[in-house]
Protein backbone atom coordinates (compact mmCIF):
# COMPACT_ATOMS: atom_id res chain seq x y z
CA UNK A 1 0.00 0.00 0.00
CA UNK A 2 0.81 3.62 -0.15
CA UNK A 3 3.30 4.95 2.25
CA UNK A 4 5.57 7.91 3.30
CA UNK A 5 8.93 7.99 4.70
CA UNK A 6 10.38 11.10 6.57
CA UNK A 7 13.73 11.58 8.44
CA UNK A 8 13.61 11.06 11.91
CA UNK A 9 13.91 13.69 14.51
CA UNK A 10 14.88 15.71 16.38
CA UNK A 11 16.45 18.05 14.12
CA UNK A 12 18.20 20.84 15.72
CA UNK A 13 19.26 24.27 14.02
CA UNK A 14 20.74 27.47 14.87
CA UNK A 15 18.64 30.65 13.56
CA UNK A 16 19.33 31.59 10.00
CA UNK A 17 20.64 27.80 9.39
CA UNK A 18 19.51 25.85 5.95
CA UNK A 19 16.38 23.34 6.32
CA UNK A 20 16.03 19.94 4.88
CA UNK A 21 13.42 17.21 5.77
CA UNK A 22 13.95 14.19 3.55
CA UNK A 23 10.39 12.64 2.61
CA UNK A 24 9.69 9.59 0.39
CA UNK A 25 6.79 7.80 -1.03
CA UNK A 26 5.65 4.76 -1.87
CA UNK A 27 2.51 4.83 -4.49
CA UNK A 28 0.43 3.05 -6.86
CA UNK A 29 -0.58 6.04 -8.91
CA UNK A 30 -0.27 9.70 -8.93
CA UNK A 31 -0.43 11.46 -5.44
CA UNK A 32 -1.28 14.85 -3.99
CA UNK A 33 1.64 15.71 -1.63
CA UNK A 34 1.39 17.92 1.10
CA UNK A 35 3.75 19.39 4.17
CA UNK A 36 1.65 20.28 7.00
CA UNK A 37 3.07 21.86 10.41
CA UNK A 38 2.21 21.93 13.59
CA UNK A 39 3.14 24.55 16.00
CA UNK A 40 3.30 23.58 19.69
CA UNK A 41 -0.21 24.03 21.45
CA UNK A 42 -1.97 24.35 17.79
CA UNK A 43 -3.60 22.20 15.27
CA UNK A 44 -2.13 20.80 12.67
CA UNK A 45 -1.80 23.16 9.36
CA UNK A 46 -1.25 23.14 5.37
CA UNK A 47 2.21 24.38 4.58
CA UNK A 48 2.19 23.57 1.05
CA UNK A 49 1.40 21.12 -1.72
CA UNK A 50 1.88 19.77 -4.99
CA UNK A 51 -0.47 17.75 -7.29
CA UNK A 52 1.61 16.75 -10.11
CA UNK A 53 5.59 15.81 -11.34
CA UNK A 54 7.74 18.75 -11.40
CA UNK A 55 5.87 21.36 -8.83
CA UNK A 56 7.26 23.14 -6.58
CA UNK A 57 4.67 23.95 -3.74
CA UNK A 58 6.21 27.28 -1.52
CA UNK A 59 4.91 29.45 1.48
CA UNK A 60 5.85 31.01 3.87
CA UNK A 61 9.92 30.65 2.82
CA UNK A 62 9.71 27.06 2.91
CA UNK A 63 9.95 25.01 -0.26
CA UNK A 64 9.56 21.52 -1.90
CA UNK A 65 9.12 20.06 -5.12
CA UNK A 66 7.83 17.04 -6.29
CA UNK A 67 10.34 14.90 -7.84
CA UNK A 68 8.63 11.82 -9.33
CA UNK A 69 11.89 10.13 -10.74
CA UNK A 70 13.15 9.84 -7.09
CA UNK A 71 9.85 9.58 -5.28
CA UNK A 72 10.69 12.79 -3.02
CA UNK A 73 8.79 15.78 -1.77
CA UNK A 74 11.96 17.13 0.31
CA UNK A 75 11.29 20.20 2.55
CA UNK A 76 13.07 23.08 2.23
CA UNK A 77 14.27 26.68 3.57
CA UNK A 78 16.93 28.71 3.55
CA UNK A 79 17.08 30.60 7.01
CA UNK A 80 15.36 29.35 9.49
CA UNK A 81 13.69 31.40 12.19
CA UNK A 82 13.23 30.51 15.78
CA UNK A 83 9.70 30.82 15.34
CA UNK A 84 9.38 27.85 12.61
CA UNK A 85 10.19 26.03 15.46
CA UNK A 86 7.67 23.04 15.13
CA UNK A 87 6.72 19.11 14.49
CA UNK A 88 6.29 18.66 10.27
CA UNK A 89 4.64 15.81 8.77
CA UNK A 90 4.90 15.01 4.80
CA UNK A 91 1.31 12.93 3.82
CA UNK A 92 0.08 11.62 -0.01
CA UNK A 93 -3.22 11.67 -0.94
CA UNK A 94 -4.29 9.64 -3.95
CA UNK A 95 -7.66 10.14 -6.17
CA UNK A 96 -8.40 12.99 -3.23
CA UNK A 97 -8.57 9.72 -0.72
CA UNK A 98 -7.66 9.79 2.46
CA UNK A 99 -4.09 11.42 3.65
CA UNK A 100 -1.44 8.94 4.22
CA UNK A 101 0.98 10.51 6.79
CA UNK A 102 4.87 10.53 7.59
CA UNK A 103 6.03 10.12 11.30
CA UNK A 104 6.52 13.30 12.03
CA UNK A 105 9.88 15.62 12.22
CA UNK A 106 10.54 17.84 15.57
CA UNK A 107 11.85 20.82 14.89
CA UNK A 108 13.90 22.93 17.41
CA UNK A 109 15.43 26.37 15.98
CA UNK A 110 18.03 28.21 18.86
CA UNK A 111 18.95 32.05 19.02
CA UNK B 1 -10.88 31.50 9.84
CA UNK B 2 -11.03 27.76 9.57
CA UNK B 3 -10.54 26.82 13.29
CA UNK B 4 -11.52 23.64 14.77
CA UNK B 5 -11.38 23.22 18.90
CA UNK B 6 -11.32 20.18 20.94
CA UNK B 7 -12.40 19.53 24.52
CA UNK B 8 -11.11 18.97 26.54
CA UNK B 9 -7.26 19.00 25.51
CA UNK B 10 -6.40 16.38 27.88
CA UNK B 11 -8.17 13.65 30.26
CA UNK B 12 -6.90 11.32 32.58
CA UNK B 13 -10.30 8.62 33.79
CA UNK B 14 -10.09 5.17 35.60
CA UNK B 15 -9.96 2.22 33.55
CA UNK B 16 -13.74 1.09 32.76
CA UNK B 17 -14.77 4.48 32.27
CA UNK B 18 -16.35 5.98 29.21
CA UNK B 19 -14.66 9.49 27.81
CA UNK B 20 -16.72 11.68 25.49
CA UNK B 21 -14.21 13.85 23.07
CA UNK B 22 -15.93 16.91 21.10
CA UNK B 23 -14.71 18.47 18.00
CA UNK B 24 -16.35 21.97 16.56
CA UNK B 25 -15.71 24.02 13.66
CA UNK B 26 -16.12 27.37 15.17
CA UNK B 27 -16.49 29.20 11.67
CA UNK B 28 -17.42 27.07 9.04
CA UNK B 29 -19.84 24.33 8.29
CA UNK B 30 -18.03 20.59 7.71
CA UNK B 31 -19.65 18.56 5.72
CA UNK B 32 -17.06 15.62 6.48
CA UNK B 33 -15.19 15.39 9.75
CA UNK B 34 -11.95 12.88 10.50
CA UNK B 35 -10.99 11.00 13.97
CA UNK B 36 -7.09 10.19 13.97
CA UNK B 37 -5.22 8.02 16.22
CA UNK B 38 -1.80 9.08 17.01
CA UNK B 39 1.20 7.59 18.89
CA UNK B 40 4.62 8.27 20.33
CA UNK B 41 6.76 8.43 17.48
CA UNK B 42 4.21 6.95 15.07
CA UNK B 43 2.32 8.74 12.33
CA UNK B 44 -1.50 9.88 12.53
CA UNK B 45 -4.01 6.82 11.80
CA UNK B 46 -7.48 7.76 10.24
CA UNK B 47 -10.04 6.22 12.70
CA UNK B 48 -13.06 6.53 10.68
CA UNK B 49 -15.16 8.83 8.50
CA UNK B 50 -18.17 10.50 9.30
CA UNK B 51 -20.29 12.97 7.68
CA UNK B 52 -23.22 15.06 9.30
CA UNK B 53 -26.54 12.89 9.61
CA UNK B 54 -25.19 9.83 8.80
CA UNK B 55 -23.46 6.56 10.14
CA UNK B 56 -19.45 7.24 10.80
CA UNK B 57 -17.04 4.79 8.46
CA UNK B 58 -14.49 3.17 10.37
CA UNK B 59 -11.22 1.87 8.88
CA UNK B 60 -9.99 -1.52 9.21
CA UNK B 61 -8.67 -2.85 12.52
CA UNK B 62 -10.90 0.26 14.29
CA UNK B 63 -13.80 -1.19 17.11
CA UNK B 64 -16.68 0.50 16.18
CA UNK B 65 -18.67 -0.07 19.23
CA UNK B 66 -15.66 0.87 21.38
CA UNK B 67 -15.15 4.33 19.31
CA UNK B 68 -18.89 6.00 19.19
CA UNK B 69 -18.64 8.33 16.61
CA UNK B 70 -21.76 10.92 16.66
CA UNK B 71 -21.76 13.93 14.05
CA UNK B 72 -24.69 15.36 15.00
CA UNK B 73 -24.50 18.70 13.19
CA UNK B 74 -22.54 19.98 10.65
CA UNK B 75 -20.35 21.83 13.28
CA UNK B 76 -19.81 19.17 15.86
CA UNK B 77 -18.81 15.45 15.98
CA UNK B 78 -18.15 13.59 19.17
CA UNK B 79 -15.94 10.49 19.99
CA UNK B 80 -16.70 8.43 22.70
CA UNK B 81 -14.02 5.35 24.13
CA UNK B 82 -15.99 3.38 25.64
CA UNK B 83 -14.98 0.94 28.28
CA UNK B 84 -11.46 2.82 28.61
CA UNK B 85 -8.31 0.65 28.95
CA UNK B 86 -4.89 1.82 29.36
CA UNK B 87 -4.25 0.78 25.83
CA UNK B 88 -6.93 3.20 24.91
CA UNK B 89 -4.10 6.22 25.70
CA UNK B 90 -3.31 7.80 22.98
CA UNK B 91 -3.16 11.34 21.40
CA UNK B 92 -7.10 11.63 19.49
CA UNK B 93 -7.05 14.24 16.92
CA UNK B 94 -9.61 15.52 14.98
CA UNK B 95 -10.15 17.74 11.07
CA UNK B 96 -12.87 19.05 9.50
CA UNK B 97 -13.38 19.18 6.23
CA UNK B 98 -15.38 21.55 3.55
CA UNK B 99 -15.92 19.79 0.21
CA UNK B 100 -13.68 16.96 -0.81
CA UNK B 101 -10.14 17.64 -1.10
CA UNK B 102 -7.98 16.76 1.56
CA UNK B 103 -6.13 19.78 2.05
CA UNK B 104 -9.12 21.41 3.00
CA UNK B 105 -9.12 19.79 6.30
CA UNK B 106 -8.44 22.08 8.96
CA UNK B 107 -7.33 20.48 12.22
CA UNK B 108 -8.13 20.77 16.13
CA UNK B 109 -5.56 20.86 18.42
CA UNK B 110 -5.91 17.29 19.92
CA UNK B 111 -7.09 15.38 23.13
CA UNK B 112 -4.52 13.78 25.19
CA UNK B 113 -6.23 10.82 26.68
CA UNK B 114 -5.10 8.93 29.65
CA UNK B 115 -6.58 5.52 31.09
CA UNK B 116 -5.35 4.62 34.57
Amino acid sequence: GDSVTQMEGPVTLSEEAFLTINCTYTATGYPSLFWYVQYPGEGLQLLLKATKADDKGSNKGFEATYRKETTSFHLEKGSVQVSDSAVYFCALSEDNRKLIWGLGTSLAVNP
Amino acid sequence: GAVVSQHPSWVICKSGTSVKIECRSLDFQATTMFWYRQFPKQSLMLMATSNEGSKATYEQGVEKDKFLINHASLTLSTLTVTSAHPEDSSFYICSARVGVIPDTQYFGPGTRLTVL
